[in-house]
């Protein structure tokens, strides 16, 4: 278990929809960084927060979002959702900003677009 | 900008025979390079990981990994395979892109362990 929680677990929904994912960090860590895994893409980076705040994007889409609140929980919000947005959507913590920092993943959500 | 190759996508290997995993990278500067192990239905976990200083990383899980600059390479290496190594393993690399620091993934490499 590597203390970051990720909810839900599982996620269907249909094309044009919006969900919400949500993570919970280590406790003390101040870095949230999110991944999708895909079939087809393999593992990308997407967004991580530092403190509440932006600080490295990846590939990200327009359609996607992300937040970190006061609390350091992070929700990723997708919209529009397609079938090709169905993937395995990770979280990952670390105590600091920078790349060297070890980050713990979370055990994902698995998002099905039908 | 930064990519890595794992050229291995699949890779089959008896119990208690040897292992190596390959790793290219592409990255201007000195690289931050990471392996990573993921088994079915889990997150990623970190197995080893190198920034600088010697070029023979050892990690959790009796894993090792060696950096050769002049190949481009940072190999995983294990003695000796247990059949709970059967998993997916990451090569990553990360570094600054675009003005971020960023990490990126290989595709991966799918370990079957036999008896």
């Amino acid at each position: 278990d590597s203390g970051v929680t990720q909810t839900p677990k599982h996620l269907i929904t249909a094309t044009g929809q919006r969900v919400t994912l949500r993570c919970s960090p280590r406790s003390g860590d101040l870095s949230v960084y999110w991944y999708q895994q895909s079939l087809d893409q393999g593992l990308q980076f997407l967004i991580q927060y530092y403190n509440g705040e932006e600080r490295a994007k990846g590939n990200i889409l327009e359609r996607f979002s992300a937040q970190q609140f006061p609390d350091l929980h992070s929700e990723l919000n997708l919209s529009s959702l397609e079938l090709g947005d169905s993937a395995l959507y990770f979280c990952a913590s670390s105590v600091g900003q920078g790349i060297s920092y070890e980050q713990y993943f979370g055990p994902g959500t698995r998002l099905t677009v039908t | 900008a930064q990519s890595v190759t794992q050229p291995d996508i699949h890779i089959t290997v008896s119990e208690g025979a040897s292992l190596e995993l390959r790793c290219n990278y592409s990255y201007g500067a000195t690289p931050y390079l990471f392996w990573y192990v993921q088994s079915p239905g889990q997150g990623l976990q970190l197995l080893l990981k190198y920034f600088s200083g010697d070029t023979l990383v050892q990690g959790i899980k009796g894993f090792e990994a060696e950096f050769k600059r002049s190949q481009s390479s940072f190999n995983l290496r294990k003695p000796s395979v247990h059949w709970s190594d059967a998993a997916e393993y990451f090569c990553a690399v990360a570094g600054s892109s675009g003005g971020y620091q960023k990490v990126t993934f290989g595709i991966g490499t799918k370990l079957q362990v036999i008896p």
